[in-house]
């Protein structure tokens, strides 16, 4: 039973670039959520995708943007790429229902922007 | 404003002995808790969770107690393992959302 799976692991943008980030929920998931993790912080929330609709946003601008497809895999893309967006980024996904109360993250994806 | 905080940034503990990590919270409206722990270049693994409507959960050598009056959790690892050494985090969330908010984590390190 697959876990979530980000892709890709590593990556380096240069200031003003965008970046697509990928990731596929655990097996029974169909809700990803997206968090930034800083060094020295804990993730923070990003945004919620179900049923292919964002369904909750964090205080993210809109330079972060995100899709969910049909098979419940997800994108998370960021337009105008700034030095401070440089992080963790990690992609968890729950199942719908009552036993939906935890999300389990995958192994994320390191952006550096330089 | 953080609403989750976790305010021992590290903490070391004997082999054998029990760890206690904290966590404290301001939103009075937060139902549910989850615990983490990190690795370097991991993903954020889950530990245990626990609902507002009890005040302990355990697993194994892992249990969290909930003071809701003093909205304040705290996960206690008995016995503690060098393989248990990782950053740990609290997070939090209330009902509908499923947004969590987390803790700036703490460091634990077990020696052997």
């Amino acid at each position: 039973d697959a876990g979530v799976t980000q892709s890709p692991t590593h990556l380096i943008k240069t200031r003003g670039q965008q970046v697509t980030l990928r990731c596929s929920p655990k097996s029974g998931h169909d809700t990803v959520s997206w968090y930034q993790q800083a060094l020295g912080q804990g993730p923070q929330f990003i945004f919620q995708y179900y049923e292919e609709e964002e369904r909750q946003r964090g205080n993210f601008p809109d330079r972060f943007s995100g899709h969910q497809f049909p098979n419940y895999s997800s994108e998370l893309n960021v337009n105008a790429l700034l030095l401070g967006d440089s992080a963790l980024y990690l992609c968890a996904s729950r199942p719908t229902g009552l036993a939906g109360n935890t999300i389990y993250f995958g192994e994320g994806s390191w952006l550096t922007v330089v | 404003d953080q609403q989750v905080k976790q305010n021992s940034p590290s903490l070391s503990v004997q082999e054998g002995r029990i760890s206690i990590l904290n966590c404290d919270y301001t939103n009075s409206m937060f139902d549910y808790f989850l615990w983490y722990k990190k690795y370097p270049a991991e993903g954020p693994t889950f530990l245990i969770s626990i609902s507002s409507i009890k005040d302990k959960n355990e697993d194994g050598r892992f249990t969290v107690f909930l003071n809701k009056s003093a909205k304040h959790l705290s996960l206690h690892i008995v016995p503690s393992q060098p393989g248990d050494s990782a950053v740990y985090f609290c997070a939090a969330s209330y009902s509908g959302t499923y947004k969590y908010i987390f803790g700036t984590g703490t460091r634990l390190k077990v020696l052997a």
